[in-house]
Parts: structure tokens; sequence; C-alpha cells
């Protein structure tokens, strides 16, 4: 059975700071993975979106890489902004169909 | 992009009451839409996955008679929580697959807080 798990559950970092936030996955027979941005209270941002075939990708100042072998998927985020401060959440598709398997997340607050 | 929303925003509602809860896709066709549910801290957790016309598939432990899923039309979904307790209390999440689009992106709707008092 598919775990996901993001460590750490909760990060705080000062602006300007580049950061990492991981995510591991227990079965490396993924279709995809994807990294969510969770606003509070409201519904989920698609951030980056990344197949199996694939190592890594970026939009803007968000980098995220996978490595199925070990496991693992990291977000980077560059040169952190307040805005930045969100909930940051992994979701590992099993296969093609759009089933998610879903991280408890990563609290990202950015201080000024 | 695409759009999905869902109505009501929030809602809080007496103990003993059903509470219906929509999900659109506003400008392209879901021929798939999922519920999700998230307690607080926790992960997402998938519902049920309902396709148009057709029977909701609810996951294991879901409750099918409770949350009752409507897959109406190609952009309607719509989630009934029955005889609402506080337990059910949570946020719940649809997401929808576009039918022309790419095969592996879903769209989120903005969510739903539900509290029952």
């Amino acid at each position: 059975k598919q775990e996901v798990t993001q460590i750490p559950a909760a990060l705080s970092v000062p602006e300007g700071e580049n950061l990492v936030l991981n995510c591991s996955f227990t079965d490396s027979a993924i279709y995809n993975l994807q990294w969510f941005r969770q606003d509070p209270g409201k519904g989920l941002t698609s951030l980056l979106l990344i197949q199996s075939s694939q190592r890594e990708q970026t939009s803007g100042r968000l980098n995220a890489s996978l490595d199925k072998s070990s496991g693992r998927s990291t977000l980077y985020i560059a040169a952190s902004q307040p805005g930045d401060s969100a909930t940051y959440l992994c979701a590992v598709g099993p296969d093609s169909n759009y089933q998610l398997i879903w991280g408890a997340g990563t609290k990202l607050i950015i201080k000024p | 992009g695409a759009v999905v929303s869902q109505h009501p925003s929030r809602v809080i509602c007496k103990s003993g009451t059903s509470v219906k809860i929509e999900c659109r896709s506003l400008d392209f066709q879901a021929t798939t839409m999922f519920w999700y549910r998230q307690f607080p801290k926790k992960s997402l957790m998938l519902m049920a996955t309902s396709n148009e016309g057709s029977k909701a598939t609810y996951e294991q432990g879901v409750e099918k008679d409770k949350f009752l899923i409507n897959h109406a039309s190609l952009t309607l979904s719509t989630l009934t929580v029955t005889s609402a307790h506080p337990e059910d209390s949570s946020f719940y999440i649809c997401s929808a697959r576009s039918a022309g689009g790419r095969t592996d992106t879903q769209y989120f709707g903005p969510g739903t807080r539900l509290t029952v008092l």
C-alpha cells in the first residue's frame, strides 16, 4: 500500500532564504507526482506535475525533483517571500487514473 | 485555465440536517469528478469517484448512504451529507478531469468548510 510522507510538518524561515520541502513515498511504481499549495481555508493550487519518466520540473522560483528509486521528491523554493506562506502538499498518482495519494503537508511560514 | 467552483464555500448547520455541496466545472466538461475530505493537519482523503451518468465509486470506509454523490451532468456533481453530525465537520474539496484535456490533469475546487453544531 502506497504511503506518502512529508517532513517536516511545519517550517518557518526568514524571507529571502532558499528552502527545500521533502516528500517520500513507499512504492516506487508511480505514474506521476504533484506538488500543490493550499492557503488557509482554501482549496488547492497545482504547482508542478512530474511524470514518472521525468527527473524534475521548474516553474518560476519553484523546482521539483523526483527520484523514484529512492522514493523521494523535493520542492525547492528559491528566494522565499512572505506570499509563499501556505501548506504545501505532495500527492502521488499510482496509475493513469486520477486518484491521488496524499501526504499530510508541510506548513510553511516565511517571516518578513 | 480551467475553473472549478464549489458552493457554498462555508456552511454551518445543526446536527441531523442534510447539507448539499455543489461542484461545477465552469469552462470545461468533466467526465470524472472526485470528492475529497480533509481533516485538520491530515492528508486529503479520497471519498469517492463519480463519472457522469453513472453511480459513484466509494472508497472503503466511506458510507455511501451518508455521503450521497450525484454527477448529473458533465459540469455538475453534488455531494449531500445526510443527517450530518459534528464528526462530519470537515473541509470538502472536489476536483474534476477535463474530458478533452491532458489525461493527467485535475482541476480542484476551492473547497467547502462544513461545520455541524
